[in-house]
């Protein structure tokens, strides 16, 4: 069965470093996503990209945070200086428009 | 604004018992509804969605869950419950537009022997 996959499974960085978590979604796929998720917190959204542009951002994906899509399969979210509170689990999805969102492992990022 | 409450933080059951979580939603039409699990340092793995239709919807694992437009609720059910089910549980409600997901703050489950 196809699944999404993330890489690194464990981050960790300094305070102020740049980090690019990796994603590839699943293939037929046309919409990604990027949720977080802080220690004992819900999950949270932060961004959908869909035909190489952000279709909508919450009030999280500031400026310090980018995605990208450079090629046909891997999907990226960068964060350009990261701050100790950036300290959580990413999780990437992916699915077909309107149908359920299928789930990476996650990426657990560590900002000391 | 779209939001999902699950006001249940942790839940204990028996093996063997009957479970139930809530969920309600507030949106401003018919939403999809889902349930997601998530293992100790595991992903979110989907357990069931509703769309339209047949408002009592079966998943995996045993799992089923009822869709009440009345009460805004989408409660998740197993009529007995198995050790290996203790995880954390999501609700989630998404636009139709299909993008983004508003999760719940999550309910634990535990499962005594």
């Amino acid at each position: 069965e196809p699944e999404v996959t993330q890489t690194p499974s464990h981050q960790v960085t300094q305070m102020g470093q740049e980090v690019i978590l990796r994603c590839v979604p699943i293939s037929n796929h046309l919409y990604f996503y990027w949720y977080r998720q802080i220690l004992g917190q819900k999950v949270e959204f932060l961004v959908s990209f869909y035909n190489n542009e952000i279709s909508e951002k919450s009030e999280i994906f500031d400026d310090q945070f980018s995605v990208e899509r450079p090629d046909g399969s891997n999907f990226t979210l960068k964060i350009r200086s990261t701050k100790l509170e950036d300290s959580a689990m990413y999780f990437c999805a992916s699915n077909v428009q309107g149908l359920e969102q299928y789930f990476g492992p996650g990426t657990r990022l560590t900002v000391t | 604004a779209q939001s999902v409450t699950q006001p249940d933080i942790h839940i204990t059951v028996s093996e063997g018992a009957s479970l139930e979580l809530r969920c309600n939603y507030s949106y401003g039409a018919t939403p999809y509804l889902f349930w997601y699990v998530q293992s100790p340092g595991q992903g979110l793995q989907l357990l069931l969605k509703y769309f339209s239709g047949d408002t009592l919807v079966q998943g995996i694992k045993g799992f089923e869950a009822e869709f009440k437009r009345s009460q805004s609720s989408f409660n998740l059910r197993k009529p007995s419950v198995h050790w290996s089910d203790a995880a954390e549980y999501f609700c989630a409600v998404g636009d139709r537009g299909g993008n983004k997901l508003v999760f719940g703050a999550g309910t634990i489950l535990r499962v005594k022997s």
